[in-house]
């Protein structure tokens, strides 16, 4: 079960956009419309910010955003802020003998 | 509200099973979601262990698959994992989740248990 991609880290200044990659393949992420974003703060559990590539759950901030194009997933955070701040992975549904494939993870650093 | 409340011992012995337990409330376990539980070594990213559908069926990370037990206990509205044959690389955060049946996305999270593997 081999892990989506992701960058290892995103920086940016206050205010402006960041967006991080989720690669996959035409397993997991190239053929369903259901992939995932959490935001993990240090020593707190994952928080759904993103899922079915890009609609957002209630109370999550219209700054976070997602899109897919082929094999790759992408989480946008425009008007970057402090609390920003946190450790993103992404998650697809791969069919159901895989289920789950998880991205290793993109620290983010404001 | 779907609330998750994980139960279990947070040091194992290496060769030994780690069984750790989650309590549901807010929301009857048999009338939907995916009930399972994902890991996290100290320092490192997120690893899916399986997830038991309200159904019935059960899906296991195939690198994990001979070792991993998930259980439903709807009577007491909880579900609990099994893991045999312990070694320290299964030393991690162990969070029980609820995933959405449809958008196949994990909504709940329970808080986490650091379980240790050591003698």
């Amino acid at each position: 079960q081999s892990a989506l991609a992701q960058p290892a880290s995103v920086s940016g200044s206050p205010g402006q956009s960041i967006t991080i990659s989720c690669t996959g393949t035409s397993s997991d992420v190239g053929t369903y419309d259901l992939v995932s974003w959490y935001q993990q703060h240090p020593g707190k559990a994952p928080k759904l910010m993103i899922f079915e590539n890009s609609k957002r759950p209630s109370g999550i901030s219209n700054r976070f955003s997602g899109s897919k194009s082929g094999s790759t997933a992408s989480l946008t955070i425009s008007g970057l802020r402090a609390e920003d701040e946190a450790d993103y992975y992404c998650i697809s549904y791969a069919g159901s003998t895989t289920f789950f494939v998880l991205g290793s993870g993109t620290k983010v650093t404001v | 509200q779907v609330q998750l409340q994980q139960s279990g011992p947070g040091l194992v012995i290496p060769s030994e099973t780690l069984s750790l337990t989650c309590s549901v409330s807010g929301y009857p376990i048999s009338d939907g979601y995916f009930w399972g539980w994902i890991r996290q070594p100290p320092g490192k990213g997120l690893e899916w262990i399986g997830n038991h559908h309200y159904i019935g069926d059960t899906y296991y990370n195939p690198s994990l698959k001979s070792r991993v037990t998930i259980s439903v206990d709807t009577s007491k509205n909880q579900f609990s994992l099994k893991l045999t044959s312990v070694t320290a690389a299964d030393s991690a955060v162990y969070y029980c989740a609820s995933t959405d049946t449809a958008m196949v996305a994990v909504v709940f999270w329970g808080p986490g248990t650091l379980v240790t593997i050591s003698s």
